[in-house]
């Protein structure tokens, strides 16, 4: 069984300044991992996702994530935040284990950007 | 392009009545499709998933029940709602080729009264 743990369930920050969303996750087999952003109200978007290859992913809004297998983490960074990143961002992993494409998700992190 | 329709974006129900929620997916053929319900600091939890027309599976013991009449609708219903099951249900598609990512609609929020 696959598992994901966001580390932090909110992360106040302000504008300009960099970020990084902690995403571990637990899983027996190789995984497929995806970080998704969800404005209020609204379902989810996908940012990223890393399948295989470069261990650096970059996605959409000027975000970026790192796979390491060896401490398995996938972290979420942007180098410096807008107030319109204010969203919660869920941490998500599938593996090939026969799961049918199933995703587990994480309790997600609420980044607030302020002024 | 692909897109995932979802209806109706909010809904207030009194406990005890019944429910139909309803996801269509265009641009694509034979998508496996997703419910989940999302409940404030839990994250999202999946409540069945379809790979084919008729072939459901329910993740957890609930009040709830899915149907797909056709490829690329997914109905999420029940016959006597009760007040747990408030919340946000998300309707996703994916191509359940290899391992491409999950799309979501807009979702429906249910307030049970």
């Amino acid at each position: 069984a696959q598992s994901v743990t966001q580390l932090d369930s909110q992360v106040p920050v302000f504008e300009e300044a960099p970020v990084e969303l902690r995403c571990n996750y637990s899983s027996s087999v190789s995984v497929y991992l995806f970080w998704y952003v969800q404005y209020p109200n609204q379902g989810l978007q996908l940012l990223l996702k890393y399948l295989s290859g470069s261990t650096l992913v970059k996605g959409i809004n000027g975000f970026e994530a790192e796979f390491n297998k060896s401490q398995t983490s996938f972290h979420l960074r942007k180098p410096s935040v807008h107030i319109s990143d204010t969203a919660e961002y869920f941490c998500a992993v599938s593996d090939d284990g026969g799961s049918n494409y199933k995703l587990t998700f994480g309790k997600g992190t609420l980044l607030t950007v302020n002024p | 392009s692909q897109t995932i329709h979802q209806w109706p974006a909010t809904l207030v129900q009194p406990v005890g009545s019944p429910l139909s929620l309803e996801c269509t997916v265009e641009g694509t053929s034979n998508p496996n499709l997703y419910w989940y319900r999302q409940a404030a600091g839990r994250g999202l939890q999946l409540l069945f998933y379809s790979v084919g027309i008729g072939q459901i599976s329910s993740e957890v013991p609930q009040n709830l029940s899915a149907s797909r009449p056709q490829d690329r609708q997914f109905i999420l219903s029940s016959k006597k709602l009760l007040l747990s099951d408030s919340g946000f249900y998300l309707c996703a598609w994916s191509t359940g080729i290899g391992n491409q990512p999950q799309h979501f609609g807009d979702g429906t929020r249910l307030s049970i009264l």
